[in-house]
């Protein structure tokens, strides 16, 4: 099983700044089969990044990801109010697929 | 759109039904999955089925327990959950795939308590 590991657990940062999330995975994650998800309190995720790098469609161009292999990269160049959640990666790069703990972006 | 129900309060060792209605695509194109999370906690990959139901997996959790499957010609997604234990508590969402978890639903709460 590939464990995910999202660092930091919580991020403290205020409007217009950059926030930079981490997502490592005990194993290579094959094909960079990995998305980023954005979760709201008492609303399903929602998909904001596939493949690593590829931004889904209607996500804003704030948003992007990068890495490869076991290491990976949400930034938001700019966060906006909306923008406070937690974020979690996942990969189905391998069976069973899973979800990385999950980082909060929280207003400062 | 997938809209969940069947969820509610069963005993341990109960069973519980879930169910997925979706619209708005074709449902038989598409890889179909549960995702669950428990209160207060991350999300748990639970179970993915193929487009014809010839390819199924699970997590280890809740295998021999839980069972998932569809019917192409009803548009839905069923997740039949057996032998439930405390630990099984959570919302369960239904999400279709496409290279990522790229429609959800609103979820559906299971709580497993004497």
């Amino acid at each position: 099983e590939i464990v995910l590991t999202q660092s930091p657990g919580t991020l403290s940062l205020s409007p217009g700044e950059r926030a930079t999330l981490s997502c490592r995975a005990s194993q290579n994650i094959r094909n960079n089969y990995l998305a980023w998800y954005q979760q709201k309190p008492g609303q399903a995720p929602r998909v904001l990044i596939c493949d690593a790098s590829s931004r889904v469609t209607g996500i804003p161009d704030r948003f992007s990801g990068s890495g490869s292999g076991t290491d990976f990269t949400l930034t938001i160049s700019r966060l906006e109010p909306e923008d406070f959640a937690v974020y979690y990666c996942q990969q189905s790069g391998s069976s069973p697929w899973t979800f990385g703990q999950g980082t909060k972006v929280e207003i400062k | 759109q997938l809209v969940e129900s069947g969820g509610g309060l069963v005993l341990p060792g109960g069973s519980l039904r879930l169910s997925c209605a979706a619209s708005g695509f074709t449902f038989s194109s598409y890889w179909m999955t549960w995702v669950r999370q428990a209160p207060g906690k991350g999300l748990e990959w639970v179970a993915n089925i193929h487009q014809e139901g010839s390819e199924i997996r699970y997590v280890d959790s809740v295998k021999g327990r839980f069972t998932i499957s569809r019917d192409n010609a009803k548009n839905s997604l069923y997740l039949q959950m057996n032998s439930l234990r405390a630990e099984d508590t959570a919302v369960y969402y239904c999400a279709r795939w496409s290279w990522a978890m790229d429609v959800w639903g609103q979820g559906t709460t299971v709580t497993v308590s004497s």
